[in-house]
């Protein structure tokens, strides 16, 4: 079974441009969650589609908007990028319905992002 | 709001000894899922066991178990026999068993080294 990628791995962008970042989950997965790592606040989440919509959503500003396509792919958008904004950005997949916690969430390697 | 708190910010182990790495959580819900992640290098969040509250078993994968104790809310994690492999940051994790809610709460992590 192909893991959850993630693409770009690495990314550099002007303060005030926007970014999109991609996360293909593992097949027959339903749900994708997203989340922001740094070294000041840790691991922070930030929204989970299922099934195009979106079902779970953080405490970020409206500046992080995300979507899901009927292949469970899933994007992230960042627009106006802060130098806040430099961080690691994970997703995970899951099936999205009551095993989920059984079975735990498979993670991409990230896409590491980098505002100048 | 579930928090999880993982009091340890760095651990060392000689390598074949066993360490154990604490978390402690507060939740008002009586059904919920724990986790601990490795974070490697690498960077892909590995998960390395998981543990049902409405279980009273701990578990245990391999060289990994668990010391849950609901009543308390600790979840700490014991690896025996360590190896340079198990280099790593450590994350507990917290998600409701509520039916739609798969957010994950992470702790800030522990970082473990090992010594040869």
């Amino acid at each position: 079974k192909a893991g959850v990628t993630q693409t770009p791995r690495y990314l550099i962008k002007t303060r005030g441009q926007q970014v999109t970042l991609s996360c293909s989950p593992i097949s027959g997965h339903r749900s994708v969650s997203w989340y922001q790592q740094t070294p000041g606040q840790g691991l922070q989440f930030l929204f989970e589609y299922f099934s195009e919509t979106q079902r779970n959503k953080g405490n970020f500003p409206g500046r992080f908007s995300g979507r899901q396509f009927s292949n469970s792919r899933s994007e992230m958008n960042v627009s106006t990028l802060e130098l806040g904004d430099s961080a690691l950005y994970l997703c995970a997949s899951s099936p999205g319905t009551g095993t989920s916690g059984v079975y735990g969430y498979t993670f991409g390697s990230g896409t590491r992002l980098t505002v100048v | 709001a579930q928090t999880v708190t993982q009091s340890q910010p760095e651990m060392s182990v000689q390598e074949a000894e066993t360490v154990t790495l604490s978390c402690t959580y507060d939740t008002s819900e009586s059904d919920y899922y724990l986790f601990w992640y490795k974070q490697p290098p690498s960077r892909q969040m590995i998960l390395v066991i998981r543990q049902e509250a409405y279980k009273q078993q701990n578990a245990t994968e391999n060289r990994f178990s668990v010391n849950f104790q609901k009543a308390a809310k600790s979840f700490s994690l014991k690896i025996s026999d360590s190896q340079l492999g198990d280099a790593a940051m450590y994350f507990c994790a917290y998600r409701s068993a509520n039916f739609g809610n798969e957010k994950l709460t992470f702790g800030t992590g522990t970082r473990l080294t090992i010594i040869p």
